[in-house]
């Protein structure tokens, strides 16, 4: 049962281009979402989040943005550099005391000089 | 600020033997949760710590999995014995406020063979 999914595996896109990374979720007891963005040997880091109480969420290059009528989230990249390749990932935290982070299977994010 | 420290990086074993892994958390923060990444997956939650008590291990294989968190702040996993299924990245994240984005260590790379 995924809760959190993420269909595309991978996205190129070139340099000061706009990189959308997309999330769909089935579970409506999330009540905020986060993305993490992980590099090769490291954990994930913390990236930016969104109340299910709102539908947009901008901090610098980076913007999320949220449907809840269709469930859908995305992440907003621009410009992109070539420091933003990684893998990203789309989470959601369940309402409720447990406050359970559950992932989607990431995107790999390669941008282009 | 220190951030998550785990121990080891990584890990060889063969199957059927005995492995443990050692997280320190950040200092202070009272949820401490373990992951496991599989390649090409998504972070999946094993188990979940407020303070010293369990708030979530429904997706632990208690049958070879165990965890516990000393004092309310470190905490081993242990998997006894190993299949090779187990191969996977065993990430330890804490955080202050169950509803923010929890911080993520390195993670401990295992391999059984």
């Amino acid at each position: 049962d995924q809760q959190v999914k993420q269909n595309s595996p991978s996205l190129s896109v070139q340099e000061g281009r706009i990189s959308i990374l997309n999330c769909d979720y089935t579970n409506s007891m999330f009540d905020y979402f986060l993305w993490y963005k992980k590099y090769p040997a490291e954990g994930p880091t913390f990236l930016i989040s969104i109340s299910s109480i709102k539908d947009k969420n901008e901090d610098g290059r980076f913007t999320v943005f949220l449907n809840k009528s269709a469930k859908h989230l995305s992440l907003h990249i621009v410009p992109s550099q070539p420091g933003d390749s990684a893998v990203y990932f789309c989470a959601g935290i369940s309402s409720g005391s447990a406050r359970q982070l559950t992932f989607g299977s990431g995107t790999q994010l390669t941008v282009l000089p | 600020e220190a951030g998550v420290a785990q121990s080891p990086r990584y890990k060889i074993i063969e199957k059927r033997q005995s492995v443990a892994f050692w997280c320190n958390p950040i200092s202070g923060h009272a949820t401490l949760y373990w992951y496991q990444q599989i390649l090409g997956q998504g972070p999946k939650l094993l188990i979940q710590f407020q303070n010293n008590g369990v708030v979530d291990d429904s997706q632990l294989p208690k049958d070879r999995f165990s965890a516990e968190r000393l004092k309310g702040v470190d905490s081993t996993l242990k998997i006894q014995p190993a299949k090779l299924e187990d191969s996977a990245v065993y990430l330890c994240a804490s955080s202050l406020d169950p509803a923010a984005g929890p911080f993520f260590g390195q993670g401990t790379r295992l391999t059984v063979v």
